[in-house]
């Protein structure tokens, strides 16, 4: 069973830093077939990166997706205000056939 | 544009049976698999289940195989979760999504806003 661990639990950053969130399956994630996704609070999450790196219709550039195998980075390059949310990364394809990992609360410092 | 608009969620007892649905728009509901994917209240994603374009292929997690069934209709473009044997560790808000291939379950592209449903004696 592919179990993914995202750290840190929390975030603490001003609007304009750089965040880099990561997250780490306990084995390899097929294909890198690993997803992220953006949730505010009362919203459905959304999604934000698929494939482990590309950007989903409307996603704006200063959010980015890398890394392969067992880990897997989102970055996003300056905060803006509506960028403080929780944040899923979701892996595909594997067994158990769909998982998410518990979530990165990014908040403002 | 569109749009996924869950309904069915209610106060349920345990061991008792619900039904969700979620009615969809804006796109070609028979070209898409649909998924199921539930939230407890102040916890993360959980992911319920997925069903095919053609509805041939229903998958589903440990936690419910055997007591929930994902069906859809597609005179009336709506998707259904029904939950029976329900648990108290059922309760949460149940999102359909869509996943935006018709190969292998994957990723989901659009959420609805979900339905909440609690399990309590």
């Amino acid at each position: 069973e592919i179990v993914l661990t995202q750290s840190p639990g929390t975030l603490s950053l001003s609007p304009g830093e750089r965040a880099s969130l990561s997250c780490r399956a306990s084995q390899s994630v097929r294909n890198n077939y690993l997803a992220w996704y953006q949730q505010k609070p009362g919203q459905a999450p959304r999604l934000l990166i698929y494939g482990a790196s590309s950007r989903a219709t409307g996603i704006p550039e200063r959010f980015s997706g890398s890394g392969s195998g067992t880990d897997f980075t989102l970055t996003i390059s300056r905060l803006e205000p509506e960028d403080f949310a929780v944040y899923y990364c979701q892996q595909y394809g594997g067994s158990p056939l769909i998982t998410f990992g518990p979530g990165t609360k990014v908040d403002i410092k | 544009q569109v749009q996924l608009v869950e309904s069915g969620g209610g106060v349920v007892q345990p061991g008792t049976s619900l039904r969700l649905s979620c009615a969809a728009s804006g796109f070609i509901f028979s070209s898409y698999a649909m998924h199921w994917v539930r939230q407890a209240p102040g916890k993360g994603l959980e992911w319920v289940g997925v069903i095919s374009h053609d509805a041939k292929v229903k998958i589903y997690p440990d936690s419910v195989r055997g007591r929930f069934t994902i069906s859809r209709d597609y005179s009336k473009n709506t998707l259904s979760l029904e939950m029976s044997s329900l648990r108290v560790e059922d309760s949460a808000i149940y999102y359909c999504a869509r996943d935006p291939t018709m190969g292998e379950p994957d990723y989901f592209d659009y959420w609805g806003q979900g339905t909440l449903v609690t399990v309590s004696s």
